[in-house]
């Protein structure tokens, strides 16, 4: 079956350390890729997107995600949290120009001073 | 540019009450969707639309959800009678088919509570 999988569902990180959120994705073919974050009582917004070409993407607010074929994976990552990272994200694949978002459950990330 | 503008933005009605939801998509936009997202979930599809046409609503629960997009700009969301299962966030997307998944653009929601 077609899935999104993010194995955290808390991560509390200390302001100015490194972060990496999961995600694995389990699909016939390698599908449209992307990270977005939710603030509370907001919409979604989206970081960044992988549809081809260079496996490493630059998103907005300084954060980047990799795509590893072999693993399946596309983490996202950022070498300085800060405190307004505190969020919800979600990773979220598309398996064509057009068609629907299936999305993971999210991760909730905690900023501590 | 608004941005893909959905209301209201919260919405408390008692089960077994009707409820409307608005979504109008960025201008040009030809795609539009509706999810759903639960609580400490995230967003389900409910419904796409390509122009005024529902091309993909396997997901919807007809039988007390409808959805109209008449001339194919802006949409409505609606659910007769509601459930108490129902409270979540309702979430309306847009999308330019010729710029893909690149223009895909999500409103603020409308969070329904159903008491």
């Amino acid at each position: 079956a077609q899935s999104v999988t993010q194995p955290d569902i808390h991560i509390t990180v200390s302001e100015g350390a490194s972060l990496e959120l999961r995600c694995n994705y389990s699909y016939g073919a390698t599908p449209y890729l992307f990270w977005y974050v939710q603030s509370p009582g907001q919409g979604l917004q989206l970081l960044l997107k992988y549809f081809s070409g260079d496996t490493l993407v630059q998103g907005i607010k300084g954060f980047e995600a990799e795509f590893k074929r072999s693993q399946s994976s596309f983490n996202l990552r950022k070498p300085s949290v800060h405190w307004s990272d505190a969020a919800e994200y979600f990773c979220a694949v598309c398996l064509y120009t057009g068609n629907q978002f299936y999305f993971g459950t999210g991760t909730s990330l905690t900023v501590i001073p | 540019e608004a941005g893909v503008v959905q209301s209201p933005r919260y919405k408390i009605i008692e089960k077994k009450q009707p409820v409307a939801f608005w979504c109008n998509p960025i201008s040009g936009h030809n795609t539009l969707y509706w999810y759903r997202q639960n609580l400490g979930q995230g967003p389900e599809l409910l419904i796409r639309y390509e122009n005024e046409e529902a091309v993909d609503d396997s997901q919807l629960p007809k039988d007390r959800f409808s959805a109209e997009r008449l001339k194919g700009v802006d949409s409505t969301l609606k659910i007769q009678p509601a459930e108490l299962g129902d409270s979540a966030v309702y979430l309306c997307a847009s999308s330019d088919p010729g710029q893909g998944n690149y223009g895909y653009t999500f409103g603020s929601g409308t969070r329904l509570t159903v008491v």
